[in-house]
């Protein structure tokens, strides 16, 4: 079956400039999670959706993070305002109700000039 | 803040050797612990796990060890094989809780 997408799988952007950040989780994954990966660094959590429920934002680095997980599927992480420590690559991970084990995407790495 | 802690960046080790990679936990509520690998330029895949009513899960040429009393987790990989060459996170939970923690990794390096 199809696993976690994401896309694009590279962005290189302007400093300044919006950049979103799309994810597919596996069909049927209530959880949804982003994650990043600076150079050299572990995965930074950075929020986390399950179900209908409010999401838990509390990974978020500042208030130019944001994320939207449309009908309970799709997840949009948006960064307004790029800066070149946003660089890393960020990824998106789903789980099912029946267990914490998450299933990441391949990432998409974001450069920022 | 950082709940979980994977002290050693990189492991080299030769192939056939066995390979221990070590994690630690701050947090007691933890109850779950997870091994993912990485390769370069893909995402994290899971590779093993333990709950805390276990002291070791084997799965193959893996093996997790968990001790609730230290707050310790390894894993042991015989014999190691240079396609297990990756970064290996630890990551931990709280079940009934999907927040997962994950610790910064410990790049092995298995040489033929």
């Amino acid at each position: 079956g199809a696993g976690v997408s994401q896309s694009p799988s590279n962005k290189v952007t302007e400093k300044g400039k919006d950049v979103e950040l799309r994810c597919d989780p596996i069909s049927g994954h209530t959880a949804l999670y982003w994650y990043r990966q600076s150079l050299g660094q572990g995965l930074e959590f950075l929020i986390y959706f399950q179900g209908n429920s409010a999401p838990d934002k509390s990974g978020l680095p500042s208030d130019r993070f944001s994320a939207e997980r449309t009908g309970g599927s799709v997840s949009t992480l948006t960064i307004q305002r790029t800066q070149q420590e946003d660089s890393a690559v960020y990824l998106c991970a789903s789980s099912s109700q029946r267990g914490p084990t998450q299933y990441f995407g391949p990432g998409t790495r974001l450069t920022v000039l | 803040d950082q709940q979980v802690k994977q002290n050693s960046p990189s492991l080299s080790v030769q192939e056939g050797r066995i390979s221990i990679l070590n994690c630690d936990y701050t947090n007691s509520m933890f109850d779950y612990f997870l091994w993912y690998k990485k390769y370069p330029a893909e995402g994290p895949t899971f590779l093993i796990s333990i709950s805390s009513i276990k002291d070791k899960n084997e799965d193959g040429r893996f093996t997790v060890f968990l001790n609730k009393s230290a707050k310790h987790l390894s894993l042991h990989i015989v014999p190691s094989q240079p396609g297990d060459s990756a970064v290996y996170f630890c990551a931990a939970s709280a079940l009934g809780n999907n927040d997962m923690r994950f610790g910064a990794g410990t790049r092995l390096t298995v040489k033929p």
